[in-house]
Protein backbone atom coordinates (compact mmCIF):
# COMPACT_ATOMS: atom_id res chain seq x y z
CA UNK A 1 0.00 0.00 0.00
CA UNK A 2 1.36 3.32 -1.06
CA UNK A 3 1.83 5.81 1.56
CA UNK A 4 1.11 9.92 1.72
CA UNK A 5 2.65 11.38 -1.30
CA UNK A 6 3.92 15.13 -0.98
CA UNK A 7 4.79 17.19 -3.87
CA UNK A 8 7.06 18.67 -4.16
CA UNK A 9 9.78 17.59 -1.86
CA UNK A 10 11.51 20.99 -1.90
CA UNK A 11 10.46 24.88 -2.83
CA UNK A 12 12.52 28.01 -2.84
CA UNK A 13 10.08 31.01 -3.30
CA UNK A 14 10.70 34.60 -3.20
CA UNK A 15 8.69 36.75 -0.68
CA UNK A 16 5.35 38.20 -2.30
CA UNK A 17 4.69 34.84 -4.28
CA UNK A 18 2.55 32.29 -4.32
CA UNK A 19 2.86 28.61 -3.40
CA UNK A 20 0.56 25.72 -3.71
CA UNK A 21 1.52 22.29 -2.36
CA UNK A 22 -0.08 19.03 -3.20
CA UNK A 23 -0.47 15.66 -0.66
CA UNK A 24 -2.05 12.41 -2.34
CA UNK A 25 -3.37 10.32 0.83
CA UNK A 26 -2.65 6.50 1.08
CA UNK A 27 -5.73 5.04 -0.62
CA UNK A 28 -8.79 5.12 1.26
CA UNK A 29 -8.53 7.62 3.38
CA UNK A 30 -10.42 10.65 3.37
CA UNK A 31 -9.38 12.87 6.12
CA UNK A 32 -6.25 15.31 5.08
CA UNK A 33 -4.90 17.13 7.72
CA UNK A 34 -1.93 19.88 7.05
CA UNK A 35 1.08 21.03 9.65
CA UNK A 36 3.20 23.52 9.46
CA UNK A 37 6.45 22.91 11.25
CA UNK A 38 9.23 24.96 12.52
CA UNK A 39 12.53 24.84 14.96
CA UNK A 40 10.64 27.75 17.06
CA UNK A 41 7.09 26.88 16.85
CA UNK A 42 7.18 22.97 16.19
CA UNK A 43 4.36 21.22 14.70
CA UNK A 44 1.45 23.60 14.30
CA UNK A 45 -2.33 22.52 12.63
CA UNK A 46 -3.35 24.26 9.85
CA UNK A 47 -6.53 22.55 8.88
CA UNK A 48 -8.32 19.27 7.88
CA UNK A 49 -10.21 18.06 4.77
CA UNK A 50 -12.65 15.29 5.31
CA UNK A 51 -14.86 14.82 2.26
CA UNK A 52 -13.83 17.79 0.48
CA UNK A 53 -14.81 19.68 3.30
CA UNK A 54 -12.94 21.67 5.70
CA UNK A 55 -14.15 20.82 8.72
CA UNK A 56 -11.56 22.82 11.39
CA UNK A 57 -8.94 25.24 10.92
CA UNK A 58 -6.06 26.65 13.10
CA UNK A 59 -4.79 29.36 14.36
CA UNK A 60 -3.32 30.56 10.64
CA UNK A 61 -3.63 34.15 8.47
CA UNK A 62 -6.35 33.94 5.72
CA UNK A 63 -3.40 33.13 3.03
CA UNK A 64 -3.50 29.85 4.29
CA UNK A 65 -5.81 27.93 2.52
CA UNK A 66 -6.45 24.40 0.96
CA UNK A 67 -8.96 22.08 -0.94
CA UNK A 68 -9.85 18.64 -1.06
CA UNK A 69 -10.47 16.86 -4.24
CA UNK A 70 -13.35 14.41 -5.06
CA UNK A 71 -10.35 11.69 -4.84
CA UNK A 72 -9.16 12.71 -1.30
CA UNK A 73 -5.55 14.63 -2.88
CA UNK A 74 -5.23 17.58 -1.17
CA UNK A 75 -3.73 20.89 -1.96
CA UNK A 76 -2.44 24.25 0.08
CA UNK A 77 -1.88 27.47 -0.99
CA UNK A 78 -0.14 30.04 0.38
CA UNK A 79 0.05 33.89 -1.13
CA UNK A 80 1.76 36.64 -0.75
CA UNK A 81 4.82 34.30 0.81
CA UNK A 82 6.44 35.71 4.19
CA UNK A 83 9.98 34.99 5.20
CA UNK A 84 8.51 33.47 8.28
CA UNK A 85 6.72 31.23 6.23
CA UNK A 86 9.65 29.02 5.43
CA UNK A 87 8.85 25.45 6.85
CA UNK A 88 8.28 21.57 6.70
CA UNK A 89 4.89 21.54 5.45
CA UNK A 90 3.21 17.81 6.55
CA UNK A 91 0.34 16.30 5.25
CA UNK A 92 -1.35 13.66 7.12
CA UNK A 93 -3.99 11.30 5.85
CA UNK A 94 -6.18 9.30 8.29
CA UNK A 95 -9.14 6.87 7.41
CA UNK A 96 -11.51 8.85 9.72
CA UNK A 97 -12.34 12.35 10.35
CA UNK A 98 -9.48 13.89 13.40
CA UNK A 99 -11.99 13.42 15.98
CA UNK A 100 -12.22 10.10 15.92
CA UNK A 101 -8.37 9.86 16.90
CA UNK A 102 -7.44 7.05 14.39
CA UNK A 103 -3.97 7.60 13.87
CA UNK A 104 -2.44 9.97 11.36
CA UNK A 105 0.18 8.41 8.18
CA UNK A 106 2.16 11.54 7.52
CA UNK A 107 4.16 12.64 4.16
CA UNK A 108 7.43 13.14 3.98
CA UNK A 109 6.68 16.83 4.05
CA UNK A 110 7.77 19.74 1.52
CA UNK A 111 10.37 21.95 2.76
CA UNK A 112 9.24 25.65 1.49
CA UNK A 113 12.39 27.85 1.75
CA UNK A 114 11.18 31.62 1.09
CA UNK A 115 14.33 34.30 0.07
CA UNK B 1 -4.29 28.03 26.98
CA UNK B 2 -3.02 24.68 26.22
CA UNK B 3 0.11 23.99 26.89
CA UNK B 4 1.85 20.56 26.34
CA UNK B 5 5.80 19.96 27.45
CA UNK B 6 8.14 16.74 26.89
CA UNK B 7 10.46 16.66 29.61
CA UNK B 8 13.80 17.49 27.81
CA UNK B 9 15.10 18.60 24.72
CA UNK B 10 17.51 15.53 24.49
CA UNK B 11 18.21 12.18 25.98
CA UNK B 12 21.54 10.40 25.60
CA UNK B 13 21.32 7.07 26.93
CA UNK B 14 23.62 3.86 26.86
CA UNK B 15 22.71 0.48 24.34
CA UNK B 16 20.78 -2.00 26.49
CA UNK B 17 19.30 0.47 28.84
CA UNK B 18 15.58 2.12 29.05
CA UNK B 19 14.68 5.83 27.82
CA UNK B 20 11.98 7.19 29.84
CA UNK B 21 10.35 10.52 28.01
CA UNK B 22 7.93 12.26 29.80
CA UNK B 23 4.88 14.60 28.36
CA UNK B 24 2.77 17.28 30.73
CA UNK B 25 -0.21 18.74 29.73
CA UNK B 26 -1.61 21.62 31.27
CA UNK B 27 -5.45 23.12 30.19
CA UNK B 28 -6.36 20.28 28.57
CA UNK B 29 -8.58 17.00 29.02
CA UNK B 30 -7.82 14.85 25.82
CA UNK B 31 -9.69 11.36 25.50
CA UNK B 32 -6.69 10.29 23.64
CA UNK B 33 -2.59 10.69 23.30
CA UNK B 34 -0.41 9.58 21.20
CA UNK B 35 3.43 9.25 20.58
CA UNK B 36 4.95 9.63 17.37
CA UNK B 37 8.86 9.01 16.56
CA UNK B 38 10.58 12.02 13.82
CA UNK B 39 13.68 11.16 11.94
CA UNK B 40 15.35 13.99 10.55
CA UNK B 41 14.07 15.48 7.24
CA UNK B 42 10.85 12.66 7.07
CA UNK B 43 7.53 12.98 8.20
CA UNK B 44 6.25 11.79 11.94
CA UNK B 45 5.71 8.02 12.33
CA UNK B 46 3.06 6.53 14.68
CA UNK B 47 3.70 4.65 17.43
CA UNK B 48 1.26 3.99 20.04
CA UNK B 49 -2.14 5.45 21.14
CA UNK B 50 -3.80 5.44 24.58
CA UNK B 51 -6.76 6.40 25.54
CA UNK B 52 -7.97 8.36 29.12
CA UNK B 53 -9.33 5.03 30.04
CA UNK B 54 -6.56 3.05 29.73
CA UNK B 55 -3.77 3.20 32.32
CA UNK B 56 -0.84 1.24 30.01
CA UNK B 57 -0.44 0.36 26.43
CA UNK B 58 2.70 -2.05 24.98
CA UNK B 59 3.81 -3.15 21.61
CA UNK B 60 7.14 -4.45 21.52
CA UNK B 61 10.11 -2.68 23.38
CA UNK B 62 7.51 0.45 23.92
CA UNK B 63 5.48 1.26 26.74
CA UNK B 64 3.41 4.00 27.24
CA UNK B 65 1.39 5.07 30.50
CA UNK B 66 -1.00 7.43 30.69
CA UNK B 67 -2.10 9.46 34.05
CA UNK B 68 -4.95 11.87 33.81
CA UNK B 69 -4.84 13.32 37.13
CA UNK B 70 -1.34 14.05 37.30
CA UNK B 71 -1.50 14.99 33.52
CA UNK B 72 1.15 13.01 32.35
CA UNK B 73 1.79 10.44 29.71
CA UNK B 74 5.48 8.58 30.15
CA UNK B 75 6.90 6.80 27.07
CA UNK B 76 9.35 4.20 27.91
CA UNK B 77 12.30 2.23 24.83
CA UNK B 78 13.50 -1.00 26.84
CA UNK B 79 16.35 -2.64 26.14
CA UNK B 80 17.52 1.00 23.88
CA UNK B 81 19.54 0.04 20.38
CA UNK B 82 21.11 2.73 18.41
CA UNK B 83 18.57 2.45 16.13
CA UNK B 84 16.23 3.52 18.11
CA UNK B 85 17.74 7.43 17.85
CA UNK B 86 15.44 9.98 16.38
CA UNK B 87 12.54 12.54 18.05
CA UNK B 88 9.48 11.54 20.33
CA UNK B 89 7.03 13.74 19.78
CA UNK B 90 3.23 13.53 22.16
CA UNK B 91 0.39 14.60 20.73
CA UNK B 92 -2.81 15.09 22.25
CA UNK B 93 -5.56 13.96 20.11
CA UNK B 94 -9.09 16.13 19.60
CA UNK B 95 -10.16 17.30 16.16
CA UNK B 96 -6.70 18.00 15.78
CA UNK B 97 -3.15 16.64 16.73
CA UNK B 98 -1.80 19.30 19.26
CA UNK B 99 2.14 18.31 19.48
CA UNK B 100 4.69 18.89 22.25
CA UNK B 101 8.15 19.94 21.15
CA UNK B 102 9.82 16.53 21.09
CA UNK B 103 12.66 14.69 23.31
CA UNK B 104 15.33 13.71 21.12
CA UNK B 105 16.90 10.33 21.67
CA UNK B 106 20.31 9.19 21.20
CA UNK B 107 21.47 5.75 22.20
CA UNK B 108 25.05 5.17 21.87
CA UNK B 109 26.54 1.73 21.64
Amino acid sequence: KAGVTQTPRYLIKTRGQQVTLSCSPISGHRSVSWYQQTPGQGLQFLFEYFSETQRNKGNFPGRFSGRQFSNSRSEMNVSTLELGDSALYLCASSLAPREKNTEAFFGQGTRLTVV
Amino acid sequence: SQKIEQNSEALNIQEGKTATLTCNYTNYSPAYLQWYRQDPGRGPVFLLLIRENEKEKRKERLKVTFDTTLKQSLFHITASQPADSATYLCALSDYKLSFGAGTTVTVRA
